[in-house]
């Protein structure tokens, strides 16, 4: 099976704009969830996605959003990008148990 | 807050040698306890996972301790080799069908050849 799948790995951003990032998750997979990897706050969960309802929301401004497509495709959102938004953004995706992160977007806000 | 506490911040092992990551947890909720392992550029990868119902687990070289009494947990790496270098994250969630992590602050091992 092919393992989650990012785009785009990289982005560089201008305070103030917005940005989607999209996540593929393995095939059967109906959760897909969010983090933010920093080197100061390390990996913070974001939100949670099951059959295109949110399930679950971590500690994030209003200005982060995310959804669920039918064919379990995710994509989040960030609205008037600040510099601290500069992060790995990671997804998994989840059957039961195991939870496959894939490479992550690179996001540079400058 | 950081629900889960990871030490070391880092640390060298030697070749065959042992490394040994600790982290501890305030929320007895908690209910499943897993260790990923991330390389550069990667995303994180599950090593192995426990429940508080267990004590040891064991998978190849990595073994996991779980202390429930004292909310603590700690990966073991036996026999450490040059390709197990890398960032491991300790995490918590309240079930395993639970997909909010709680991640600790990472441990960076370098195994010296």
């Amino acid at each position: 099976k092919a393992g989650v799948t990012q785009t785009p790995r990289y982005l560089i951003k201008t305070r103030g704009q917005q940005v989607t990032l999209s996540c593929s998750p393995i095939s059967g997979h109906r959760s897909v969830s969010w983090y933010q990897q920093t080197p100061g706050q390390g990996l913070q969960f974001l939100f949670e996605y099951f059959s295109e309802t949110q399930r679950n929301k971590g500690n994030f401004p209003g200005r982060f959003s995310g959804r669920q497509f039918s064919n379990s495709r995710s994509e989040m959102n960030v609205s008037t990008l600040e510099l601290g938004d500069s992060a790995l953004y990671l997804c998994a995706s989840s059957s039961g148990t195991g939870r496959y992160f894939g490479p992550g977007t690179r996001l540079t806000v400058t | 807050q950081q629900q889960v506490k990871q030490s070391p911040q880092s640390l060298i092992v030697q070749k065959g040698g042992i490394s040994i990551i600790n982290c501890a947890y305030e929320n007895t909720a908690f209910d499943y306890f897993p260790w990923y392992q991330q390389f550069p550029g990667k995303g994180p990868a599950l090593l192995i996972a426990i429940r508080p119902d267990v004590s040891e687990k064991k998978e190849g070289r990595f073994t996991i301790s779980f202390n429930k009494s004292a909310k603590q947990f700690s990966l073991h790496i036996m026999d450490s080799q040059p390709g197990d270098s890398a960032t491991y994250f300790c995490a918590a969630s309240l079930g395993s069908n639970d997909y909010k992590l709680s991640f600790g602050a990472g441990t960076t091992v370098t195994v010296r050849a």
